[in-house]
């Protein structure tokens, strides 16, 4: 079973700022690693698929790089509605079974 | 637009039974796969099951396997989770997501805003 892990696991930042969180895999992954944002009382919202592809909608601020076993979701410029909690998720080759990361707080400092 | 709307959530005793239901809208529900994923309270999201657009596959994380059951019905948009021999750690909201167009195997991109189910004695 792959194991996600991702860093820090609270990011403190202000507006304008840039974030970069951190996802490492226990083993190579394909390129079937996705981001996901959920804020308070929300479902998750997709922002990345297949490792650097902005999902429907998704604005140019948030961009996604790595591959093998490092990934990282990149927010070039936070804007207030982007402190949330951002989960990376990974599916195996095959069968098609999917891990989520522990996630990663992004709040205001 | 996409919509999914969870429902059949509640408070149930250890050790019954209960099954989740998942109505899609706004979007061809026979041509994509479907997920079932957990948010445990104050706690991160858990990816439960998929199910094939045409109900020929379907895969479960090891937690869940032989204890919870995914199925759809095509003919009424619907995707359905069966759960049995519930436990105290089986509380959470409970998504249903779509799989992203292209195969019923891609991740989820539209999710549902969840239906909470309690085990409790």
């Amino acid at each position: 079973e792959i194991v996600l892990t991702q860093s820090p696991a609270t990011l403190s930042l202000s507006p304008g700022e840039r974030a970069t969180l951190s996802c490492k895999a226990s083993q190579s992954v394909s390129s079937y690693l996705a981001w996901y944002q959920q804020k308070p009382g929300q479902a998750p919202r997709l922002l990345i698929y297949e490792t650097s592809k902005r999902a429907t909608g998704i604005p140019a601020r948030f961009s996604g790089s790595g591959s093998g076993t490092d990934f990282t979701l990149t927010i070039s410029s936070l804007e207030p509605e982007d402190f949330a909690v951002y989960y990376c998720q990974q599916r195996n080759n095959w069968p098609p079974l999917f891990t989520f990361g522990p996630g990663t707080k992004v709040d205001i400092k | 637009q996409v919509h999914l709307v969870e429902s059949g959530g509640g408070v149930v005793q250890p050790g019954t039974s209960l099954r989740l239901s998942c109505a899609a809208s706004g979007f061809t529900f026979s041509s994509y796969g479907m997920h079932w994923i957990r948010q445990a309270p104050g706690k991160g999201l858990e990816w439960l099951a998929v199910i094939s657009y045409d109900v020929n596959g379907e895969y479960y994380a090891d937690s869940v396997k032989g204890r919870f059951a995914i199925s759809r019905d095509n003919s009424k948009s619907t995707v359905y989770l069966q759960m049995d021999s519930l436990s105290l750690e089986d509380t959470a909201v409970y998504y249903c997501a779509r799989s992203r167009p292209g195969s019923s195997w891609y991740g989820g991109d539209y999710w549902g805003q969840g239906t909470l189910v309690t085990v409790s004695s």
